[in-house]
């Protein structure tokens, strides 16, 4: 079956722009992870949504960053004001209700801010 | 405060030989681990978990983990190495006094290369 896909797969943007990133989870995963992964480093988590419930945003960097989930699929983050340091490969992931310790990442969408 | 620790950027391997990707962890409580593996141009993938029960985890593409409490340490293994397997590899734990899966913590990952 079809796997999460993020949208673009590229993004250059110039300082100050406000980027939208989309991801597509697998259909009928109810939780769907945001993560960041700069150059050199391990990922960062950034927030979670699980179903109707209150998202987890306590990794989300800084309140330019904000992120959200229509209908219990698609999601959407959006970093207003980019800064160079927002340069990286952003990830998402979605797992099932059944077996949520184990995430099926997307492609990843590589954001550049110049 | 959960963290996990993978000591090595990088590890060279002459294929047909074991290897070893090292992984130690600090959870207050008992942990979940995980090996998750990035393949060059492609996304993050599964590869095994620890939960309960048995101390060594089989999981995808002939890889091994083994849980050992006392060392707090869940190095994956594979007796034999594949060019293929060359790859970028994330340890990542998770303490189960958190109910939300959103506290998987994951290491900033370790460059596998097998030469031929």
């Amino acid at each position: 079956g079809a796997g999460v896909s993020q949208s673009p797969s590229n993004k250059v943007t110039e300082k100050g722009k406000d980027v939208e990133l989309r991801c597509d989870p697998i259909s009928g995963h109810t939780a769907l992870y945001w993560y960041r992964q700069s150059l050199g480093q391990g990922l960062e988590f950034l927030i979670y949504f699980q179903g109707n419930s209150a998202p987890d945003k306590s990794g989300l960097p800084s309140d330019r960053f904000s992120a959200e989930r229509t209908g219990g699929s698609v999601s959407t983050l959006t970093i207003q004001r980019t800064q160079q340091e927002d340069s990286a490969v952003y990830l998402c992931a979605s797992s099932s209700h059944q077996n949520t310790d184990t995430q099926y990442f997307g492609p990843g969408t590589r954001l550049t801010v110049l | 405060a959960q963290s996990v620790a993978q000591p090595e950027d990088q590890v060279n391997v002459a294929e047909g030989n074991p290897l070893t990707v090292k992984c130690t962890y600090s959870v207050s409580g008992n942990p979940y681990l995980f090996w998750y593996v990035q393949y060059p141009n492609r996304g993050l993938q599964f590869l095994l978990k620890y939960i309960t029960g048995d101390n060594l985890v089989k999981g995808s593409y002939g890889f091994e983990a083994e849980f050992n409490k006392s060392q707090t340490s869940f190095h994956l293994k594979k007796p034999s190495a594949l060019v293929s397997d060359s790859a970028l590899y994330f340890c990542a734990v998770r303490d189960r006094w958190y109910s939300s899966a959103s506290k998987i913590i994951f290491g900033s990952g370790t460059r596998l290369s097998i030469r031929p």
